[in-house]
C-alpha cells in the first residue's frame, strides 16, 4: 500500500526567502507520480507541480520546484522567493501508475501549514 | 471558464436526514472523485467514477452514495447511516489516463455540519 508522510505540521518563512516542505513516500511500485497541492484558507485545492518516477529532471513550475530523490523516496517542494500569498496548507500526494481502476487513486499526506512572515 | 462547481458552499444536516452535495464540471473529464477532509488532516477518497453509469468505492464509502448519470455531474448523498458527517467535502475531476496528463482539479468544496 502506498503511504505519504509529511513530518512538518507547520513552517514559517520570511517573505522573499526560500522554503522547503518535506515529503517522503512509500511504495513498492516502480511507476508512480508525485503531486503537490496548495490549499488556501478558502479551501480549494490548487495543483502546483507533478513529478513522474521516471522523469530524469526535477520538475519546476515558476517559483515551485520539486527536489526528487528516488533512492530516498523523498519529493520535497521548494518555494523560492516566498510571498505573503503563499501562506496556505500544502499537501503532497502520490499515485501508482500501474494498471487501472484503484491504481489511479491519489493518496494524500497530512499536510504542512506554511506561514509567510512580512 | 472551464472548471468544477460545487454547491452549496455550506450545508446543514438534521439527524436522520439525507443530504445531497452537487458537483458539476465542464472540463470534459471522464473521471470524477469525492473526497472528505477532516480538520488538520489530508483528503480521503469516498467514491470515484471512471465513466458514466459506473463508480467505485474509495477508502471511506460507508454512509455515502453517488450516481453518475451524466459525464458532467457526480452528486454525493450523505445518508443518515453516516454517523459523523461533519467535514469538508471536495469534488475533483481528471482525464482517466496515467502520467502528467492525469491531474486532478478540484472544486471549492462544501462544508457540511450537523445540527
Amino acid at each position: 500500500a502506498q503511504k505519504i508522510t509529511q513530518t512538518q505540521p507547520g513552517m514559517f518563512v520570511q517573505e522573499k526567502e526560500a522554503v522547503t516542505l518535506d515529503c517522503t513516500y512509500d511504495t513498492s511500485d516502480q511507476s508512480y507520480g508525485l503531486f503537490w497541492y496548495k490549499q488556501p484558507s478558502s479551501g480549494e485545492m490548487i495543483f502546483l507541480i507533478y513529478q513522474g518516477s521516471y522523469d530524469e529532471q526535477n520538475a519546476t513550475e515558476g517559483r515551485y520546484s520539486l527536489n526528487f530523490q528516488k533512492a530516498r523516496k523523498s519529493a520535497n517542494l521548494v518555494i523560492s522567493a516566498s510571498q505573503l500569498g503563499d501562506s496556505a496548507m500544502y499537501f503532497c500526494a502520490m499515485r501508482e501508475e500501474r494498471g487501472s481502476g484503484s491504481a489511479r487513486q491519489l493518496t494524500f499526506g497530512s499536510g504542512t501549514q506554511l506561514t509567510v512572515l512580512p | 471558464d472551464g472548471g468544477i462547481t460545487q454547491s452549496p458552499k455550506y450545508l446543514f444536516r438534521k439527524e436522520g436526514q439525507n443530504v445531497t452535495l452537487s458537483c458539476e464540471q465542464n472540463l470534459n473529464h471522464d473521471a470524477m472523485y469525492w473526497y472528505r477532509q477532516d480538520p488538520g488532516q489530508g483528503l480521503r477518497l469516498i467514491y470515484y467514477s471512471q465513466i458514466v453509469n459506473d463508480f467505485q468505492k474509495g477508502d471511506i464509502a460507508e454512509g455515502y452514495s453517488v450516481s453518475r448519470e451524466k459525464k458532467e455531474s457526480f452528486p454525493l448523498t450523505v445518508t443518515s447511516a453516516q454517523k459523523n458527517p461533519t467535514a469538508f467535502y471536495l469534488c475533483a475531476s481528471s482525464k482517466w489516463t496515467s502520467g502528467r496528463e492525469n491531474i486532478q482539479y478540484f472544486g471549492a468544496g462544501t462544508r457540511l455540519s450537523v445540527l
